[in-house]
């Protein structure tokens, strides 16, 4: 069966410090990846998107850049982080089910706060 | 522009009680709608999926509904418990990698 995972639960960071967040899937090949941010009693926000190694796709300008170095493995960074990326962090993955179209499966999401 | 709206923002119910939950959206073209629930701190998990040919899934004591021709879609909640306290969240997605997410609605069931 498939599983994702994103480490860590979560984060506090100083203003102006660097990120990283990790978010891994077993269970599955080429999967697309996804980054989603979910500000607090706001809906989820895709920030990034990869159909496969190396590619990535930003969905808004911001802070915050991705990378996918393997094939199941989604990487969330920042060089310096500011107030505003303040929020709950949710990596999934999708696979086509014939019918339905991309179904989404989220990790257990990291909450980073920025002080 | 592609919006999904949720009603209501919060609700409160007592235990054993049904419960209906809201969702309109302009989303345009129209692929599917899912219902995900979301527990405090956690994920969203995918409770139903309806494409545009379907009127009505169920899963467990959910059933979720679909009136394409109006883009509104209900999730509604049978017997509630306890463990149903979480965020509904409503996803339309209109195709490809987009997916659009409704802001939730955050359900108290109380004892």
């Amino acid at each position: 069966s498939q599983t994702i995972h994103q480490w860590p639960a979560t984060l506090v960071q100083p203003v102006g410090s660097p990120l990283s967040l990790e978010c891994t899937v077993e269970g599955t090949s080429n999967p697309n990846l996804y980054w989603y941010r979910q500000a607090a009693g706001r809906g989820l926000q895709l920030l990034f998107y990869s159909v496969g190694i190396g590619q990535i796709s930003s969905e808004v300008p911001q802070n915050l850049s991705a990378s996918r170095p393997q094939d199941r493995q989604f990487i969330l960074s920042s060089k310096k982080l500011l107030l505003s990326d303040s929020g709950f962090y949710l990596c999934a993955w999708s696979v086509l089910i014939a019918g339905t179209g991309n179904e989404q499966f989220f990790g257990p999401g990291t909450r980073l706060t920025v002080l | 522009k592609n919006q999904v709206e949720q009603s209501p923002q919060s609700l409160i119910i007592l235990e054993g009680k049904n419960c209906t939950l809201q969702c309109n959206y302009t989303v345009s073209p129209f692929s599917n709608l899912r219902w995900y629930k979301q527990d405090t701190g956690r994920g969203p998990v995918s409770l139903t999926i309806m494409t545009f040919s379907e009127n009505t899934k169920s899963n467990g004591r959910y059933t979720a509904t679909l009136d394409a021709d109006t883009k509104q879609s209900s999730l509604h909640i049978t017997a509630s418990q306890l463990s149903d306290s979480a965020s509904y969240i409503c996803v339309v997605r209109p195709g490809g990698f987009k997916t659009i997410f409704g802001a939730g609605t955050r359900l108290f069931v109380k004892a």
